[in-house]
């Protein structure tokens, strides 16, 4: 079946500097792919719409300038957060959709953050 | 605003018995409704769709149903197992929706022996 690799699943840093956080289609190519943000007990929030070859489109409230995403190939997109501060420490998990029609969609395990 | 609401208690069942959880929505229009069920510190894992045409879904030992005119899905889990403790979340999909899913907040289930 379709999988999704994240990577790092989880990086701990110093308040400032950035972080870079890979998504990576294993089995299928991936046009589009989408990032997500989890607090604890809270659901998951769509940050940002990943698509190959053009600028990714971000969802209200969500700085584009702090949350980098590069969506270089088909199989990969990157997620770098910039200049971190405690408050951006959260769960990071992306996704794809493998295949045409309904939008299912293939997470990948996801990249826990702690910003000190 | 579009809403999506889940249970946010969590759901205590014995194992053996059937777990049922609800999923509302407003504001949508949904052709699909998608079940995804989140382990601690993991990525969801998608379960079941149901489309709007279809009354109702199932696979193995779970269940889901839609109802347009209520904009409500239920999602039961049968003979219940431990295995099946997890966070289980819904997310309405239009067809102009283009992959961009929007979840509930999910629905905790605890099954115990």
């Amino acid at each position: 079946g379709a999988v999704v690799s994240q990577h790092p699943s989880w990086v701990i840093c110093k308040s400032g500097t950035s972080v870079k956080i890979e998504c990576r289609s294993l089995d299928f190519q991936a046009t589009t792919m989408f990032w997500y943000r989890q607090f604890p007990k809270q659901s998951l929030m769509l940050m940002a719409t990943s698509n190959e070859g053009s600028k990714a489109t971000y969802e209200q409230g969500v700085e584009k300038d702090k949350f980098l995403i590069n969506h270089a190939s088909l199989t990969l997109s990157t997620l770098t957060v910039t200049s971190a501060h405690p408050e951006d420490s959260s769960f990071y998990i992306c996704s794809a959709r493998p295949g045409a029609g309904a939008n299912v969609l293939t997470f990948g395990a996801g990249s826990r953050l702690t910003v000190l | 605003s579009q809403k999506i609401e889940q249970n946010s208690e969590a759901l205590n069942i014995q194992e053996g018995k059937t777990a049922t959880l609800t999923c509302n929505y407003t504001n949508y229009s949904p052709a699909y409704l998608q079940w995804y069920r989140q382990d601690p510190g993991r990525g969801p894992v998608f379960l079941l769709l149901i489309r709007e045409n279809e009354k109702e879904k199932r696979k193995e030992r779970l269940k889901v149903t839609f109802d347009t005119t209520l904009k409500q899905s239920l999602f039961h889990i049968t003979a219940s197992q431990p295995a099946d403790s997890a966070t289980y979340l819904c997310a309405p999909d239009a067809t102009d929706s283009w992959g961009k899913l929007q979840f509930g907040a999910g629905t905790q289930v605890v099954v115990t022996p």
